[in-house]
This record gives C-alpha cells, sequence and structure tokens, in this order.
C-alpha cells in the first residue's frame, strides 16, 4: 500500500537534546513537508521540499533542521534550540507543483513531549 | 504570514441537521484553496482543490464553493452524520509552494 509513514508515534525528549522524527514516502512525490500543530491552532509549516538535496524554510524552522538526501525520506531533527517543541507533529508530500498546489497526504503524525 | 481564518472554531449539531462553516483568506494573490478533513487518531484527508471564483465543489453530502473577489469559501455538509465528526481545515496555497492553514471547525455530530 503507499503511503506516508513517520515514526515514533510518541516521543519524548530530555532538556538539551536533539531528536529526529522520521517520515517516509513510498508515493513517489517530489515535494514533501513538516508541519506542526499547537493546541487550539491550525498547521504551521516549518520546513519544505520540493526536491532531493534541496528543502526551505517556513514560517516557523528556528529550532529545527531537515535533511532530504533519498527522495522517500525527510527526516526532521528538533534541536536543543527550539524552547517549546512539544507538539504534534505532521509530515506531508505531494506530486510536483503545477501552479496551484497539489493536494497533500498526511502521515499519521509524531507527538513529542518534553520530560 | 497570511491569515486565513475559520469560523466557527467547533460545532455540535444533531444527527440530521445540515450545517456549514467559514474559511476567510486574503483575495489578493490567490492560487488555490484546500480543505481537509482530519478524523481523531486519523490523517487529514484532502476533500476539495478549488481554483476558480463560482467554483463549487461536491463529495457526496459535502459541498463547497469559493468565491476568491471577496476571500471566501463555505463548506456544507447535508443531514450531517455521527461519521461527518471531524476537524475541517481550510488552506489557501500561494506563490511559493506553501499551504496556509486555517485554525479549524472542529464539528460534533450527536447521534
Amino acid at each position: 500500500d503507499g503511503g506516508i509513514t513517520q515514526s515514533p508515534k510518541y516521543l519524548f525528549r530530555k532538556e538539551g537534546q536533539n531528536v529526529t522524527l522520521s517520515c517516509e514516502q513510498n508515493l513517489n512525490h517530489d515535494a514533501m513537508y513538516w508541519y506542526r500543530q499547537d493546541p487550539g491552532q491550525g498547521l504551521r509549516l516549518i520546513y519544505y521540499s520540493q526536491i532531493v538535496n534541496d528543502f526551505q524554510k517556513g514560517d516557523i524552522a528556528e529550532g529545527y533542521s531537515v535533511s532530504r538526501e533519498k527522495k522517500e525520506s525527510f527526516p526532521l531533527t528538533v534541536t536543543s534550540a527550539q524552547k517549546n517543541p512539544t507538539a504534534f507533529y505532521l509530515c506531508a508530500s505531494s506530486t510536483p507543483r503545477t501552479g496551484w498546489g497539489e493536494t497533500q497526504y498526511f502521515g499519521p503524525g509524531t507527538r513529542l513531549l518534553v520530560l | 504570514i497570511l491569515n486565513v481564518e475559520q469560523s466557527p472554531q467547533s460545532l455540535h449539531v444533531q444527527e440530521g441537521d445540515s450545517t456549514n462553516f467559514t474559511c476567510s483568506f486574503p483575495s489578493s494573490n490567490f492560487y488555490a484553496l484546500h480543505w481537509y478533513r482530519w478524523e481523531t487518531a486519523k490523517s487529514p484527508e484532502a476533500l476539495f482543490v478549488m481554483t476558480l471564483n463560482g467554483d463549487e465543489k461536491k463529495k457526496g453530502r459535502i459541498s463547497a464553493t469559493l468565491n476568491t473577489k471577496e476571500g471566501y469559501s463555505y463548506l456544507y455538509i447535508k443531514g450531517s452524520q455521527p461519521e461527518d465528526s471531524a476537524t475541517y481545515l481550510c488552506a489557501l496555497w500561494e506563490a511559493g509552494n506553501m499551504l496556509t492553514f486555517g485554525g479549524g471547525t472542529r464539528l460534533m455530530v450527536k447521534p
């Protein structure tokens, strides 16, 4: 079955620790995205990538880093510089932009909690 | 950062009621508006992508309209069912490969 997988489902971070959230897709999509959701708020874009080895900052990139070494994978690292990392993180992918935004397909999400 | 607003934030209706909610967005530089449904413990799923002023799309009992000149879209659900309970998200596509999401409308349908 084609789809997007995210792991782990729950992740605990200690103060000062970097943690990496995994996102893998087998939909052959070029574009991938990371969003963050806080209670009572919509999804906010952290980073996105349109093609392998290229990525762009979204609205709230500070304290996060990404890599895109393979088409299928777009891991997100939450660094110690992110002072408020507790949130729900969603990964998404889409086919190349046609000019008006292709439908995005979402993974099941990872909930990050700070100990 | 674009301001995409959804109202109401939450909505409780009885099974069988029809309902609608609103997504407002800046009307300049419009490219497309997306609607997604997000059920609890599941991933958001696309409902519609709308691009033209006056567009109307339908999927079963759910339909949406678009007014790009005044900057709003309505989502309608006819004869709500408990399985329609979800958060409905709208998102504006602007130049630059980014979707800007609204805060969502949480719909709860009571049997």
